[in-house]
Protein backbone atom coordinates (compact mmCIF):
# COMPACT_ATOMS: atom_id res chain seq x y z
CA UNK A 1 0.00 0.00 0.00
CA UNK A 2 0.65 3.89 -0.09
CA UNK A 3 2.39 4.84 2.95
CA UNK A 4 4.10 8.58 3.90
CA UNK A 5 6.15 8.68 6.43
CA UNK A 6 7.52 11.85 7.99
CA UNK A 7 9.85 12.68 10.45
CA UNK A 8 10.26 13.88 13.38
CA UNK A 9 6.57 13.66 14.69
CA UNK A 10 7.38 16.28 17.07
CA UNK A 11 9.80 19.08 17.80
CA UNK A 12 10.69 22.37 19.48
CA UNK A 13 13.25 24.67 18.45
CA UNK A 14 13.73 28.38 19.99
CA UNK A 15 12.87 31.24 18.49
CA UNK A 16 15.04 32.37 16.01
CA UNK A 17 16.35 28.61 14.89
CA UNK A 18 15.85 26.69 12.18
CA UNK A 19 14.27 23.01 12.03
CA UNK A 20 14.08 20.74 9.24
CA UNK A 21 11.63 18.30 8.50
CA UNK A 22 11.54 15.17 6.12
CA UNK A 23 8.83 13.32 4.03
CA UNK A 24 9.15 9.83 2.32
CA UNK A 25 6.46 8.22 0.26
CA UNK A 26 6.89 4.10 0.37
CA UNK A 27 5.66 2.10 -2.08
CA UNK A 28 4.69 4.41 -4.52
CA UNK A 29 6.73 7.47 -6.65
CA UNK A 30 4.96 10.93 -5.83
CA UNK A 31 4.00 12.39 -8.85
CA UNK A 32 4.07 15.83 -6.78
CA UNK A 33 4.70 16.78 -3.16
CA UNK A 34 2.95 19.66 -0.91
CA UNK A 35 3.66 21.02 2.26
CA UNK A 36 0.56 21.64 4.19
CA UNK A 37 0.48 23.83 7.38
CA UNK A 38 -2.15 23.77 10.27
CA UNK A 39 -1.74 26.83 12.48
CA UNK A 40 -3.71 26.37 15.72
CA UNK A 41 -7.26 26.91 15.65
CA UNK A 42 -6.78 26.89 11.67
CA UNK A 43 -7.17 24.80 8.41
CA UNK A 44 -5.10 23.39 6.56
CA UNK A 45 -2.78 26.24 4.25
CA UNK A 46 -0.76 24.84 1.30
CA UNK A 47 3.21 26.11 1.76
CA UNK A 48 4.12 24.91 -1.71
CA UNK A 49 3.56 22.65 -4.18
CA UNK A 50 6.61 20.15 -5.88
CA UNK A 51 5.96 18.87 -9.13
CA UNK A 52 8.15 16.58 -11.36
CA UNK A 53 10.13 18.48 -13.67
CA UNK A 54 8.61 21.50 -12.98
CA UNK A 55 9.99 24.68 -10.06
CA UNK A 56 8.57 24.50 -6.49
CA UNK A 57 5.40 26.70 -6.26
CA UNK A 58 4.90 28.46 -3.11
CA UNK A 59 1.80 30.35 -2.26
CA UNK A 60 1.40 33.45 -0.84
CA UNK A 61 2.79 34.16 2.44
CA UNK A 62 4.91 31.72 2.11
CA UNK A 63 8.91 32.30 0.78
CA UNK A 64 11.28 29.61 -0.84
CA UNK A 65 13.51 32.31 1.60
CA UNK A 66 11.63 31.45 4.41
CA UNK A 67 10.84 27.89 3.82
CA UNK A 68 13.47 25.63 1.48
CA UNK A 69 12.55 22.89 0.35
CA UNK A 70 14.46 19.80 -1.34
CA UNK A 71 12.66 17.65 -3.63
CA UNK A 72 15.58 15.18 -4.97
CA UNK A 73 13.88 12.41 -6.03
CA UNK A 74 10.40 11.03 -6.25
CA UNK A 75 10.10 9.49 -2.84
CA UNK A 76 11.56 12.01 -1.08
CA UNK A 77 11.49 15.77 0.14
CA UNK A 78 12.48 17.95 3.02
CA UNK A 79 11.89 21.24 3.87
CA UNK A 80 13.07 23.58 6.69
CA UNK A 81 11.69 26.29 8.52
CA UNK A 82 14.27 29.07 8.99
CA UNK A 83 14.36 31.51 11.64
CA UNK A 84 10.91 30.22 13.05
CA UNK A 85 9.18 32.28 15.32
CA UNK A 86 5.51 31.74 17.23
CA UNK A 87 3.62 32.15 14.08
CA UNK A 88 5.15 29.00 12.52
CA UNK A 89 3.80 26.81 15.30
CA UNK A 90 1.94 24.13 14.13
CA UNK A 91 1.12 20.67 12.45
CA UNK A 92 3.19 20.55 9.06
CA UNK A 93 1.77 17.82 7.00
CA UNK A 94 3.33 16.75 3.44
CA UNK A 95 0.52 15.25 0.78
CA UNK A 96 2.02 13.32 -1.76
CA UNK A 97 0.35 12.58 -5.00
CA UNK A 98 -0.18 9.45 -7.08
CA UNK A 99 -3.05 8.69 -9.37
CA UNK A 100 -4.98 12.22 -8.05
CA UNK A 101 -5.09 11.00 -4.46
CA UNK A 102 -3.20 12.90 -2.12
CA UNK A 103 -1.72 10.39 0.93
CA UNK A 104 -0.37 12.26 3.79
CA UNK A 105 2.20 11.48 6.16
CA UNK A 106 1.02 11.82 10.14
CA UNK A 107 2.45 15.17 10.43
CA UNK A 108 5.67 17.30 12.23
CA UNK A 109 4.17 19.16 15.04
CA UNK A 110 6.43 22.29 15.52
CA UNK A 111 6.28 24.23 18.81
CA UNK A 112 8.46 27.37 18.78
CA UNK A 113 9.95 28.34 22.19
CA UNK B 1 -8.87 30.61 -6.41
CA UNK B 2 -11.02 28.03 -5.17
CA UNK B 3 -12.99 28.46 -1.74
CA UNK B 4 -14.27 25.55 0.28
CA UNK B 5 -17.24 26.01 2.87
CA UNK B 6 -18.22 23.15 4.78
CA UNK B 7 -21.01 22.79 7.18
CA UNK B 8 -21.81 22.60 9.67
CA UNK B 9 -18.79 23.92 11.73
CA UNK B 10 -19.51 21.43 14.93
CA UNK B 11 -21.51 19.10 15.49
CA UNK B 12 -22.57 16.65 18.10
CA UNK B 13 -24.21 13.48 18.36
CA UNK B 14 -26.07 11.00 20.93
CA UNK B 15 -24.18 7.29 19.78
CA UNK B 16 -26.28 5.54 16.60
CA UNK B 17 -27.82 8.70 15.19
CA UNK B 18 -26.90 10.00 11.21
CA UNK B 19 -25.21 12.85 10.30
CA UNK B 20 -25.00 14.14 7.08
CA UNK B 21 -22.10 16.82 6.07
CA UNK B 22 -21.57 19.43 3.60
CA UNK B 23 -18.94 21.04 1.87
CA UNK B 24 -19.69 23.87 -0.89
CA UNK B 25 -16.98 24.78 -3.73
CA UNK B 26 -16.44 28.24 -5.30
CA UNK B 27 -15.68 27.43 -8.80
CA UNK B 28 -15.44 23.95 -10.87
CA UNK B 29 -14.17 21.16 -9.49
CA UNK B 30 -11.78 18.58 -10.93
CA UNK B 31 -11.90 16.19 -7.88
CA UNK B 32 -12.46 15.97 -4.28
CA UNK B 33 -11.71 14.31 -1.01
CA UNK B 34 -12.60 13.84 2.46
CA UNK B 35 -10.48 13.77 5.34
CA UNK B 36 -10.60 12.24 8.70
CA UNK B 37 -8.32 14.24 11.41
CA UNK B 38 -7.78 12.51 14.25
CA UNK B 39 -7.37 14.52 17.74
CA UNK B 40 -3.73 14.19 17.48
CA UNK B 41 -3.98 15.49 14.51
CA UNK B 42 -2.73 12.71 11.31
CA UNK B 43 -4.83 12.62 8.14
CA UNK B 44 -6.74 10.23 6.79
CA UNK B 45 -8.20 10.17 3.77
CA UNK B 46 -11.61 8.74 3.94
CA UNK B 47 -12.59 9.34 0.08
CA UNK B 48 -11.28 10.06 -3.08
CA UNK B 49 -14.68 11.17 -4.65
CA UNK B 50 -14.46 13.13 -7.57
CA UNK B 51 -18.47 12.83 -8.65
CA UNK B 52 -21.66 10.39 -7.96
CA UNK B 53 -21.65 8.52 -4.79
CA UNK B 54 -19.18 5.97 -2.85
CA UNK B 55 -19.61 3.95 0.08
CA UNK B 56 -16.69 2.59 2.81
CA UNK B 57 -18.81 1.20 5.26
CA UNK B 58 -21.12 3.42 7.21
CA UNK B 59 -19.94 6.36 5.68
CA UNK B 60 -21.17 7.62 2.36
CA UNK B 61 -19.94 10.44 -0.06
CA UNK B 62 -21.78 11.94 -2.84
CA UNK B 63 -20.70 14.59 -5.18
CA UNK B 64 -22.31 16.49 -7.60
CA UNK B 65 -20.05 18.22 -9.86
CA UNK B 66 -22.01 20.76 -11.71
CA UNK B 67 -23.35 21.77 -8.06
CA UNK B 68 -20.43 21.88 -6.89
CA UNK B 69 -21.07 20.24 -3.31
CA UNK B 70 -20.14 17.39 -1.95
CA UNK B 71 -22.08 15.08 1.08
CA UNK B 72 -20.31 12.93 3.89
CA UNK B 73 -22.87 11.03 5.49
CA UNK B 74 -22.39 8.77 8.96
CA UNK B 75 -24.59 6.56 9.91
CA UNK B 76 -25.48 4.84 13.16
CA UNK B 77 -22.50 7.38 14.03
CA UNK B 78 -20.17 5.55 17.13
CA UNK B 79 -18.21 7.22 19.68
CA UNK B 80 -14.91 6.52 17.39
CA UNK B 81 -16.18 8.68 14.52
CA UNK B 82 -15.46 11.93 16.87
CA UNK B 83 -12.81 13.69 15.59
CA UNK B 84 -12.70 16.42 12.25
CA UNK B 85 -13.54 15.98 9.12
CA UNK B 86 -12.05 18.17 6.02
CA UNK B 87 -13.25 18.36 2.30
CA UNK B 88 -10.84 19.68 -0.25
CA UNK B 89 -10.47 19.95 -3.63
CA UNK B 90 -7.69 18.86 -5.59
CA UNK B 91 -6.65 20.63 -8.90
CA UNK B 92 -6.45 17.58 -11.50
CA UNK B 93 -2.46 16.25 -11.58
CA UNK B 94 -0.94 18.83 -9.99
CA UNK B 95 -2.01 17.74 -6.02
CA UNK B 96 -2.64 21.32 -4.60
CA UNK B 97 -5.67 21.05 -2.17
CA UNK B 98 -7.55 23.59 -0.88
CA UNK B 99 -9.29 22.87 1.85
CA UNK B 100 -12.43 23.62 4.04
CA UNK B 101 -12.27 24.71 7.77
CA UNK B 102 -13.44 20.95 8.84
CA UNK B 103 -16.55 20.08 10.90
CA UNK B 104 -15.82 18.89 14.54
CA UNK B 105 -17.95 15.89 15.04
CA UNK B 106 -18.38 14.75 18.68
CA UNK B 107 -20.70 11.39 19.34
CA UNK B 108 -21.25 11.40 22.75
CA UNK B 109 -23.02 7.86 24.51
Amino acid sequence: GALVYQYPRRTICKSGTSMRMECQAVGFQATSVAWYRQSPQKTFELIALSTVNSAIKYEQNFTQEKFPISHPNLSFSSMTVLNAYLEDRGLYLCGASFQDTQYFGPGTRLLVL
Amino acid sequence: GQQVQQSPTSLVLQEGENAELQCNFSTSLNSMQWFYQRPGGSLISVFYNPSGTKQSGRLTSTTVIKERRSSLHISSSQITDSGTYLCASTGGLSGKLTFGEGTQVTVIS
